[in-house]
């Protein structure tokens, strides 16, 4: 089945502990992105990638970094996550215009 | 820069009736236009985009959208909604002569009643 898919789906984690959300397609797809959701804001984008080894800042990057080794993976990195990163993420592959997205992952920064 | 608006947080409607959400837009080029649904706890679902040609697109479960260049608006529509439908529905804009970036309009919370 062509997907998405994010790991993991929920995290609940304190400031300043480094962590990694993957995300994975099955697609074959060179662009991937990254988005936040947040209430009334509608989804920003925060980084994404043209093909391996190519990224780009999207919205809203400070404080995330982004890696593209392997076209089928593109794992979110927070180096030191802060409270304002509480949010809910999606990771989403394109192909022709139309985005893929993946099921979510629920990120809580206490 | 480009940006969607979506006026309405929320849009109430009665099984059976006519539904619009709706979308406007601005960008300094030419649009690619799209519509995406939420259902809970799950990750957007592409419904419909407008690149070129017919005003009038066609989309996933009956939804419709009317692109408006002199109004610059996009309002998706369905002729007799369902209860299923109820949901997020997000609009979005790229513009083709801008680079790759999507976006997106802050969401509107469709709620169909029996």
């Amino acid at each position: 089945e062509a997907q998405v898919t994010q790991n993991p789906r929920y995290l609940i984690t304190v400031t300043g502990k480094k962590l990694t959300v993957t995300c994975s397609q099955n697609m074959n797809h060179e662009y991937m992105s990254w988005y936040r959701q947040d209430p009334g804001l509608g989804l920003r984008q925060i980084y994404y990638s043209m093909n391996v080894e190519v990224t780009d800042k999207g919205d809203v990057p400070e404080g995330y970094k982004v890696s593209r080794k392997e076209k089928r993976n593109f794992p979110l990195i927070l180096e030191s996550p802060s409270p304002n990163q509480t949010s809910l993420y999606f990771c989403a592959s394109r192909y022709t215009d139309t985005q893929y997205f993946g099921p979510g992952t629920r990120l809580t920064v206490l | 820069a480009q940006s969607v608006a979506q006026p309405e947080d929320q849009v109430n409607v009665a099984e059976g009736n006519p539904l619009t959400v709706k979308c406007t837009y601005s960008v300094s080029g030419n649009p690619y236009l799209f519509w995406y649904v939420q259902y809970p706890n799950r990750g957007l679902q592409f419904l419909l985009k407008y690149i070129t040609g017919d005003n009038l697109v066609k989309g996933s479960y009956g939804f419709e959208a009317e692109f408006n260049k002199s109004q610059t608006s996009f309002h998706l529509k369905k002729p007799s909604a369902l209860v299923s439908d109820s949901a997020l529905y997000f609009c979005a804009v790229r513009d083709i002569n801008a680079g790759n970036m999507l976006t997106f309009g802050g969401g509107t919370r469709l709620m169909v009643k029996p």
